[in-house]
């Protein structure tokens, strides 16, 4: 079965910094690809989504993900950090024959410090 | 796109009293449903989805049962709630293909006591 995996719990950058989330898949056959943010108590909003084409997928705030068949991968990233980035991030997968579902990673705490 | 309208916002009930949260959808025709629980500091755990009015699948077995009386309403419910139904509720939406955004609704803090 699919099986999505974010390294690291927590992440923790300063300021201005690279921000770096991982997200790898276990699935052989390319799945269609998401990454979710969700600011505190609130539901979550669809940051960017791979499915065909250019494997580099701009987002929303300035982030941008890049699909990598060979390591299995869509790590998530943006090159310089702010404040209003701190949130829980959440990456995602969805195949053919999952029911329309998607299989979600256990999610990363993003922590900006100042 | 979808807007998702959830109440209440906030919930807090006494061990086994009877739960109904509500969910209905604006914006699309004829959705896929999910009820998810975000339990504190975890993940999200898919409890329900639909596909069509009374159409209702379940993904974890325990004591919550939804419904889907017209085509964008969507209610979680329980007759005795547990303590560890304690979380976050959310509701989601999506069209039907495999690349469609999931769009999800702010979201009910539930504390049962």
């Amino acid at each position: 079965a699919q099986s999505v995996t974010q390294l690291g719990s927590h992440v923790s950058v300063s300021e201005g910094a690279l921000v770096l989330l991982r997200c790898n898949y276990s699935s052989s056959v390319p799945p269609y690809l998401f990454w979710y943010v969700q600011y505190p108590n609130q539901g979550l909003q669809l940051l960017l989504k791979y499915t065909t084409g250019a494997t580099l997928v701009k987002g929303i705030n300035g982030f941008e993900a890049e699909f990598k068949k060979s390591e299995t991968s869509f790590h998530l990233t943006k090159p310089s950090a702010h404040m209003s980035d701190a949130a829980e991030y959440f990456c995602a997968v969805s195949e053919v024959d999952s029911n329309y579902q998607l299989i979600w990673g256990a999610g990363t705490k993003l922590i900006i410090k100042p | 796109s979808q807007t998702i309208h959830q109440w209440p916002a906030t919930l807090v009930q006494p061990v086994g009293s009877p739960l109904s949260l509500e969910c209905t959808v604006e914006g699309t025709s004829n959705p896929n449903l999910y009820w998810y629980r975000q339990a504190a500091g975890r993940g999200l755990q898919l409890l329900f989805y639909s596909v069509g009015i009374g159409q209702i699948s379940s993904e974890v077995p325990q004591n919550l049962s939804a419904s889907r009386p017209q085509d964008r309403q969507f209610i979680l419910s329980s007759k005795k709630l547990l303590l560890s139904d304690s979380g976050f509720y959310l509701c989601a939406s999506s069209d039907r293909g495999h690349t469609d955004t999931q769009y999800f609704g702010p979201g009910t803090r539930l504390t049962v006591l």
